[in-house]
């Protein structure tokens, strides 16, 4: 089993709001990504959790706060995000963030900034 | 700034038209993996590669990792509309400190096959 869930599929928020995306994986992987892509370009990373602690934070804007509360869980929490930050984002989980092991991706959030 | 260019970055064909798609770099990637994204999904694995100058085979799907491990190429076979998709080749850095264990993305190729 190789699958990595992701909700919501669809989030529509205002700028003003706060919402939270959430990754979940229970293949025993000890390394979880988060990613952000825009229509027909690769995944730009964001931050990289290993072993449940950040440890790659792409100078990403401090409107997006990642968090891991256990190894099978991630989440992303959106506040005062700009219309530009409206692209799909992915969670992805590998057995380690060390040399040879593979991505695998969730199906992604499509999120839409108003 | 390690970086893969992927080429070509369209490709618009007939059904049964064979197809090449190229990932380059001037850097040395311990392995490099092949995805395939269809609109609002997630990428999806379709091969690792690790070994330099390894040929792996999936289907109609022909993957080939560079003898310098530098390059890869995927070739489809009779292509069929539901290779229609977004491929994308990765690599592992072989770099360590801050790029341990990234991906490099290349840019992507955006297949249509058309029946």
């Amino acid at each position: 089993d190789t699958e990595v869930t992701q909700t919501p599929k669809h989030l529509v928020m205002g700028m003003t709001n706060k919402k939270s995306l959430k990754c979940e994986q229970h293949m025993g992987h000890r390394a979880m990504y988060w990613y952000k892509q825009k229509a027909k370009k690769p995944p730009e990373l964001m931050f990289v959790y290993s072993y449940e602690k950040l440890s790659i934070n792409e100078s990403v804007p401090s409107r997006f706060s990642p968090e891991c509360p256990n190894s099978s869980l991630l989440n992303l929490h959106l506040h005062a995000l700009q219309p530009e930050d409206s692209a799909l984002y992915l969670c992805a989980s590998s057995q380690d963030s060390g040399d040879g092991y593979e991505q695998y991706f969730g199906p992604g959030t499509r999120l839409t900034v108003t | 700034t390690q970086l893969l260019e992927q080429s070509p970055q369209f490709l618009s064909i007939q059904e049964g038209e064979n197809l090449t798609v190229y990932c380059n770099s001037s850097s040395v990637f311990s392995s490099l993996q092949w995805y395939r994204q269809e609109p609002g999904e997630g990428p999806v694995l379709l091969v690792t590669v690790v070994t330099g100058g390894e040929v792996k085979k999936l289907k109609r799907l022909t993957f080939q990792f560079g003898d310098a491990r530098k390059d890869s190429s995927l070739h489809i076979t009779a292509a069929q509309p539901g290779d229609t998709g977004l491929y994308l080749c990765a690599g592992r850095s072989m770099a360590g400190g801050t790029s341990y264990g990234k991906l490099t993305f290349g840019q992507g190729t955006i297949l249509t096959v058309h029946p």
